[in-house]
Formats: C-alpha cells, sequence, structure tokens
C-alpha cells in the first residue's frame, strides 16, 4: 500500500511551460484535492474531486486544471506557467467527510 | 467563508519545556473539525491531533494536547516536554464535518527547539 504519491518530487519550468503534476492514491478514496504552499500562506486549495468524474474549484484555481478519470489518479495541469507558480504543491485523499485525510510527500515546482 | 489565523509566526522552546501555540478561527457551522499539522523540513505534513466540534473534551495525543474553547474559537496546542524532534512548522486547519474534504490552513508557526 504505497498511500498517497506525487510525481515529479521537484521541477523547474521557464515561463510559458506546460506540466502535469502527477497525483495517484491506492487506497480506493473518492474524495481527493489539491493545495499549494506559499510562505506565510498557509496551504490553499487549489482543486478538489469528490470521485471520478467529478471535480470542483477551490480557493485558487486561476491557471490550473484537473481531472479526474479514474479513482486512483487526480492530475493537475499548469497549461502556461508563470512565476506565480512558483510553490510547493500537496495532493490529499480521504475517503469521506469523516474520515482520515491523507497527504502527498509534495512537489516543489520554481518557475523562471 | 472559514478563516484560521496563527498569529504567532515564530516561536522557541527550550528543550524539556513545554510550549503553546495559538490559533483562533472563524466559522458560522456548529459541527466542524480542527486539526494540528506538523511539518518537519522533510516537507511531510504529518497529523499531530485532531478535534471534533461536538466533544467537549479535549484531543491529547502523548505529549500533545489542545485546549478547545469553542464559544471563543480558539484551539491552542500544547506540547509538553519539547524535544529537538518537535522542531517544525505547525500549521492549525478547520475542516467542515459534511461534505467534501476540504481544509482550511492557518499560516503557520515555525517552532524552534532550543537544547
Amino acid at each position: 500500500n504505497a498511500g498517497v504519491t506525487q510525481t515529479p518530487k521537484f521541477q523547474v519550468l521557464k515561463t510559458g511551460q506546460s506540466m502535469t503534476l502527477q497525483c495517484a492514491q491506492d487506497m480506493n478514496h473518492e474524495y481527493m484535492s489539491w493545495y499549494r504552499q506559499d510562505p506565510g500562506m498557509g496551504l490553499r486549495l487549489i482543486h478538489y474531486s469528490v470521485g471520478a468524474g467529478i471535480t470542483d474549484q477551490g480557493e485558487v484555481p486561476n491557471g490550473y486544471n484537473v481531472s479526474r478519470s479514474t479513482t486512483e489518479d487526480f492530475p493537475l495541469r499548469l497549461l502556461s506557467a508563470a512565476p506565480s507558480q512558483t510553490s510547493v504543491y500537496f495532493c490529499t485523499s480521504g475517503q469521506g467527510p469523516q474520515r482520515e485525510q491523507f497527504f502527498g510527500p509534495g512537489t516543489r515546482l520554481t518557475v523562471l | 467563508a472559514q478563516t484560521v489565523t496563527q498569529s504567532q509566526p515564530e516561536m522557541s522552546v527550550q528543550e524539556a519545556e513545554t510550549v503553546t501555540l495559538s490559533c483562533t478561527y472563524d466559522t458560522s457551522e456548529s459541527d466542524y473539525y480542527l486539526f494540528w499539522y506538523k511539518q518537519p523540513p522533510s516537507r511531510q505534513m504529518i497529523l499531530v491531533i485532531r478535534q471534533e466540534a461536538y466533544k467537549q473534551q479535549n484531543a491529547t495525543e502523548n505529549r500533545f494536547s489542545v485546549n478547545f474553547q469553542k464559544a471563543a474559537k480558539s484551539f491552542s496546542l500544547k506540547i509538553s516536554d519539547s524535544q529537538l524532534g518537535d522542531a517544525a512548522m505547525y500549521f492549525c486547519a478547520y475542516r467542515r464535518f459534511q461534505g467534501a474534504q476540504k481544509l482550511v490552513f492557518g499560516q503557520g508557526t515555525r517552532l524552534t527547539i532550543n537544547p
């Protein structure tokens, strides 16, 4: 049982490049979400999903796209990276509202 | 919308002493969860303690305990017998009782342990 996995661990992009941050979980969890962590601001919700085919926006969705075609995977796409997207990104998964929420190890993204 | 505030960006404590980290929150809901997460330099988010708002009893996990004041919307974390391994960033977080697992985080408090 690998839990929540994120790839890559580190990434450097140039402004305007696109990329996908991968998140996968092997616990058959319905709920998954993406957060970004910035100094002095804690973690903020980007997008979330309550099941395959269902996604919704969080607090800071601009510049990011998501899809949830399977229960296991919840990729986060940056279509045209900007320096303001330099951050650490965390993926989480959980089984339901009253259940524990599990964090992935995070991805540190730098946009030059 | 719910908000969470941690007013202490940094705290320090002597090893073996006790330290309290503060957290206040704002919500109009009566049922919810509150959490304290620890983030060491490894970046991994580690759940320290969880409190259900409908429980009057304060949660405790070994050396970690909370002081949950629902009316005052305050949720502080007390670390007893501080150890060098407790050095980390600590985040207070709120989550609704129902619906998607959407966490609202405070800004974080960096805790330093002095040997």
